[in-house]
């Protein structure tokens, strides 16, 4: 299973854009790219995923190198509510599984 | 859209107490249902992948015959830990998708917290 490496936290403040980055460099021509979010005490909350090309929705925005080796979650201003453990997940097509990393942690100050 | 209820939300027992954890698709038809586990700061660890209608299939190290499960229909899955004991103690979380290709994104329940005594 193709693995991913994030920073274990990061800090930002309010109202300021942050950028979470992921390495896959292990990914295949047909692994998603998925980011999921974690409150404590809650299941993970979906934010987005993308294969190939840039993706927008109204949470966040999927930015993905050309050879797919690395991507980046941006939140254009992050809000207290921000605060939580973004996990970066690849979904091999056809298996479908979610193997889950550590995460990163994202403190955001007010 | 894409809600998953997951019933009930906290447990707390006596050990070799037999619990059944629900996991509903209320807004979609589940191919797939996911059960994991995590421990406290720690990351989700997969325990199974069940399609509707036929056997789960367990991660390396699950005991299939520890934690029984049963996806009966498109909307419900259902986890059981037979004869819990404080190891068992952990958050236990589903998730559903539409999608049995990984081209559609898994949507979680909020999780069961058991508590072994």
């Amino acid at each position: 299973d193709a693995k991913t490496t994030q920073p274990n936290s990061m800090e930002s403040n309010e109202e300021e854009p942050v950028h979470l980055p992921c390495n896959h460099s292990t990914i295949s021509g047909t692994d998603y790219i998925h980011w999921y979010r974690q409150l404590p005490s809650q299941g993970p909350e979906y934010v987005i995923h993308g294969l190939t090309s840039n993706v927008n929705n109204r949470m966040a925005s999927l930015a993905i190198a050309e050879d797919r080796k690395s991507s980046t979650l941006i939140l254009h201003r992050a809000t207290l509510r921000d605060a939580a453990v973004y996990y970066c997940i690849l979904s091999p097509r056809g298996t479908y599984k979610y193997i889950f990393g550590t995460g990163t942690r994202l403190k955001v100050l007010a | 859209g894409a809600v998953v209820s997951q019933h009930p939300s906290r447990v707390i027992c006596k050990s070799g107490t037999s619990v059944k954890i629900e996991c509903r698709s209320l807004d979609f038809q589940a191919t797939t249902m996911f059960w994991y586990r995590q421990f406290p700061k720690q990351s989700l660890m997969l325990m199974a992948t069940s399609n509707e209608g036929s056997k789960a299939t367990y991660e390396q190290g699950v005991e299939k015959d520890k934690f029984l499960i049963n996806h009966a229909s498109l909307t419900l899955s259902t986890l059981t830990v037979t004869s819990a004991h404080p190891e068992d103690s952990s958050f236990y979380i589903c998730s559903a998708s539409s999608s049995g290709q990984g081209t559609q994104p898994q949507h979680f329940g909020d999780g069961t917290r058991l508590s072994i005594l």
